[in-house]
């Protein structure tokens, strides 16, 4: 089955520089990778998500990048503010436009923005 | 409109008990998940459902954990003679099958003792 791997776990950054977490996943069937935002005690929160027929999306501060050659997707984050510090995960999932399906998830990466 | 919601929201009980966690999706969503989440880690696939019928149950566990969605709305996780394994954070999610994102409920904290 798929299995998705996250890197780094922990990940400190001065406030106003860029962090990367980066991924990877080994099903080369899977074709939608979103991520997602959890702070301490809440639920998951989708900040962006990408589909296997594009290299880039962006998002105001907050671009993914996929290669599918490589099975590697990573997130970029860039002028971090404190309220990025949070837990981030990757996923991987096999679905099509009309047809969800399970999602897998990264370990996640613990963001620390330092004041 | 009103998101994912769960019940209970925290729920103790002694080890060998049987429990029952609650999910309400988002209105007019066909598919419902149910994921784990224990300390540190990322959520875990159990269950997945399409309207009434479980789609993927290849994550659950073992015989002890069983789901229902009868009506192909509200869905409720059954967890069998707990154990203290068993102890995390169960979430619940819906999607709407035309957009791939899937909404997270706050989850149920399960403590076996």
């Amino acid at each position: 089955g798929e299995n998705v791997e996250q890197h780094p776990s922990t990940l400190s950054v001065q406030e106003g520089d860029s962090a990367v977490i980066k991924c990877t996943y080994s099903d080369s069937a899977s074709n939608y990778f979103p991520w997602y935002k959890q702070e301490l005690g809440k639920r998951p929160q989708l900040i962006i998500d990408i589909r296997s027929n594009v290299g880039e999306k962006k998002d105001q501060r907050i671009a993914v990048t996929l290669n599918k050659t490589a099975k590697h997707f990573s997130l970029h984050i860039t002028e971090t503010q404190p309220e990025d510090s949070a837990v981030y995960f990757c996923a991987a999932s096999i679905s099509s436009v009309n047809r969800d399906d399970k999602i897998i998830f990264g370990k996640g990466t613990r963001l620390h923005i330092l004041p | 409109g009103a998101g994912v919601s769960q019940t209970p929201s925290n729920k103790v009980t002694e080890k060998g008990k049987y429990v029952e966690l609650r999910c309400d999706p988002i209105s007019g969503h066909t598919a419902l998940y149910w994921y784990r989440q224990s300390l540190g880690q990322g959520p875990e696939f159990l269950i997945y459902f399409q309207g009434t019928g479980a789609a993927d149950d290849s994550g659950l566990p073992n015989d002890r954990f069983f789901a229902v969605r009868p009506e192909g709305s509200v869905s409720t996780l059954k967890i069998q003679r707990t154990e203290r394994g068993d102890s995390a954070v169960y979430l619940c999610a819906s999607s709407s099958g035309q957009s791939n994102e899937q909404f997270f409920g706050p989850g149920t904290r399960l403590t076996v003792l």
